[in-house]
């Protein structure tokens, strides 16, 4: 059973303060996702990475993928208020379902 | 564009009934697929249609639950009869090309079952 775990589990931070999230397997992803959901929406897809070593920027976000494909991390440099949400990492191996990881709830305090 | 659309967003029913969700994908996205969450578990991916037909139903957990997409249009997930263990959020996600790089999600129906 392919799992995806991601830490922290929650996060309390200070506007203007950076931070990193990670989301790690045992199993090598095709491709992994990163989302981001608010209370009472869907997830809405932030990025995603498909080769070993990749690197994307989203403006203050961050988005690496590791070189075996088995593990990615998401940093925000100067959180706002506004990055508030539920951080959900998505590996895909088959060409169209995803495991999702349980997520990272990130608060920005002001 | 108008997004995916799913209704309604809440649902409380009794043990022993029946519920209809409905989605509604982006026009002319041929793939739609159904995720739900239940309390406390990960989101888990339930079927996948392309157009009208069931590409991949292998995360659907029992035969108490029927999905159809009648032209290949919107599409409809019914559980009967529902369980107390039903209760999460089920989100319907389209895309135009298949591929999870390129989902849209809807908000989600928030079903309970007491």
């Amino acid at each position: 059973t392919q799992l995806l775990e991601q830490s922290p589990q929650f996060l309390s931070i200070q506007e203007g303060e950076n931070l990193t999230v990670y989301c790690n397997s045992s199993s090598v992803f095709s491709s992994l996702q990163w989302y981001r959901q608010e209370p009472g929406e869907g997830p809405v897809l932030l990025v995603t990475v498909v080769t070993g070593g990749e690197v994307k920027k989203l403006k203050r976000l961050t988005f690496q993928f590791g070189d075996a494909r088995k593990d990615s991390s998401l940093h925000i440099t100067a959180a706002q208020t506004g990055d508030t949400g539920l951080y959900l990492c998505a590996g895909g191996r088959s060409y169209d379902k995803v495991i999702f990881g349980p997520g990272t709830s990130l608060s920005v305090i002001p | 564009e108008a997004g995916v659309t799913q209704f309604p967003s809440h649902s409380v029913i009794e043990k022993g009934q029946t519920v209809t969700l409905r989605c509604d994908p982006i026009s002319g996205h041929d793939n739609l697929y159904w995720y739900r969450r239940v309390m406390g578990k990960e989101i888990k991916f339930l079927l996948h249609f392309v157009k009208e037909s069931k590409q991949d139903e292998s995360g659907m957990p029992n035969n108490r639950f029927l999905a159809e997409r009648t032209g290949g249009t919107y599409s409809t997930l019914k559980v009967q009869p529902a369980e107390l263990e039903d209760s999460g959020v089920y989100f319907c996600a389209s895309s135009q090309d298949r591929g999870a790089r390129l989902y849209t999600f809807g908000s989600g129906t928030r079903l309970t079952v007491v």
